[in-house]
Formats: structure tokens, C-alpha cells, sequence
């Protein structure tokens, strides 16, 4: 099993609508870092977040760290949401990210 | 600011040759971490440096791979020999500081051994 599990694996979603992707980890955590991969492209940091929620544009992030569980929601969704999202946590005290598996979300206009 | 930097940003090679892949990290960042990602193992930490001196490389896969960092500014992965097996993107990040801070991330190296 691994340590970082996010779901769904694959979203298909309408322009306009609310999506949600999460993220459920097993190990204690200092962090946890929400990711965004467009096809063939490179890798942006969206959040980093250790308690609550933030919020930056049409993206929200929130954080139960009692319950080890990440939520990514998109408000809005446009086409260019398109990408692969991928949530990556620090285990413990330690510089190293652990990664999930990423989901792969479409946006269809 | 320039973010990180990376090249090339495409390489074919064949095996066999030896492949070296290079980043510059945000100025002050003093940590440098380079991943590897794969269709089928996803993003995996390789090694990571701190103020120039390799941390941790238990991700390095093998002898073939080795990494330097010969000033804060500059970072090499090389591969000797590559195989078609390195075939993947390599990314390089950077973050200030140590424990939860956010990462960086380069544009990528994509690399395929023929």
C-alpha cells in the first residue's frame, strides 16, 4: 500500500463544474504540498499547507491532520485545468517528499 | 527572478554513453534535490544536497548514477553507462531552508537512451 494515496486516479469533468481531488496519507507529516503537471510540461508547487485551508484564485485547499486526508477543490473548472495533480507530503521531520501517484484531470469545454 | 534551471531539456542518447544533466537552483536556495518521474513508478526522489554536501542518495539506483554539486549554483546528474531502462524525465528542485518547505521545481530533462 502506498503511503500517499490520492483518488480519483482519473476525473473527467464539464467547464463550469466543481471538482474535487484527494488526498489520504498513512505516515505522520509535517506537510503537504498540492503539485500541478501539464502534459509534457514541468511541475508547479500550488500550495504547501500543515493546518486548515488556503485559498489562492479558483483553487482551494484544506488539511484534516487528524484524519491524515487532503482535499484539492477547483472552483469554476476551465479547460486549461487540464493536468495532472499530484499531492506530496513530508514524512515526519524529513526534507524528502513522498509522492502520490497523481490524478489526471480533463476539463471538456 | 529566474526559477530553476535546467539542460539540456531533451536528450537521446544510445546506450551505453555516458549522459550528464545539469541545474541551477534559485540563488539563496540552499537545498537541491534532483527526482526522476515515470510512467510507472511516478516522481521519485534520487538525492537530495544541503548547502552543497549529498544528504541523502539511498534513491540512486545504482553505481551507474552519480550526482555533484561543486558550488551552490550549480548541480550535475550523471549517467555511466545509460541504459534504455534511464529513460524518463529528470527534474531538479530547490528549496531554502530544511524540514517542510516548499519546493521548486525545474522545467525537466527529458531523456531517452536508444
Amino acid at each position: 500500500k502506498n503511503e500517499v494515496e490520492q483518488s480519483p486516479q482519473n476525473l473527467t469533468a464539464q467547464e463550469g463544474e466543481f471538482i474535487t481531488i484527494n488526498c489520504s496519507y498513512s505516515v505522520g507529516i509535517s506537510a503537504l504540498h498540492w503539485l500541478q503537471q501539464h502534459p509534457g510540461g514541468g511541475i508547479v508547487s500550488l500550495f504547501m499547507l500543515s493546518s486548515g485551508k488556503k485559498k489562492h484564485g479558483r483553487l482551494i485547499a484544506t488539511i484534516n491532520i487528524q484524519e491524515k486526508h487532503s482535499s484539492l477543490h477547483i472552483t469554476a473548472s476551465h479547460p486549461r485545468d487540464s493536468a495532472v495533480y499530484i499531492c506530496a507530503v513530508y514524512g515526519g521531520a524529513t526534507n524528502k517528499l513522498i509522492f502520490g501517484t497523481g490524478t489526471l484531470l480533463a476539463v471538456q469545454p | 527572478d529566474a526559477g530553476v534551471i535546467q539542460s539540456p531539456r531533451h536528450e537521446v542518447t544510445e546506450m551505453g554513453q555516458e549522459v550528464t544533466l545539469r541545474c541551477k537552483p534559485i540563488s539563496g536556495h540552499d537545498y537541491l534535490f534532483w527526482y526522476r518521474q515515470t510512467m510507472m513508478r511516478g516522481l521519485e526522489l534520487l538525492i537530495y544536497f544541503n548547502n552543497n554536501v549529498p544528504i541523502d542518495d539511498s534513491g540512486m539506483p545504482e553505481d551507474r548514477f552519480s550526482a555533484k554539486m561543486p558550488n551552490a549554483s550549480f548541480s550535475t546528474l550523471k549517467i555511466q553507462p545509460s541504459e534504455p531502462r534511464d529513460s524518463a524525465v529528470y527534474f531538479c528542485a530547490s528549496s531554502s531552508s530544511g524540514g517542510a518547505r516548499e519546493q521548486f521545481f525545474g522545467p525537466g530533462t527529458r531523456l531517452t537512451v536508444l
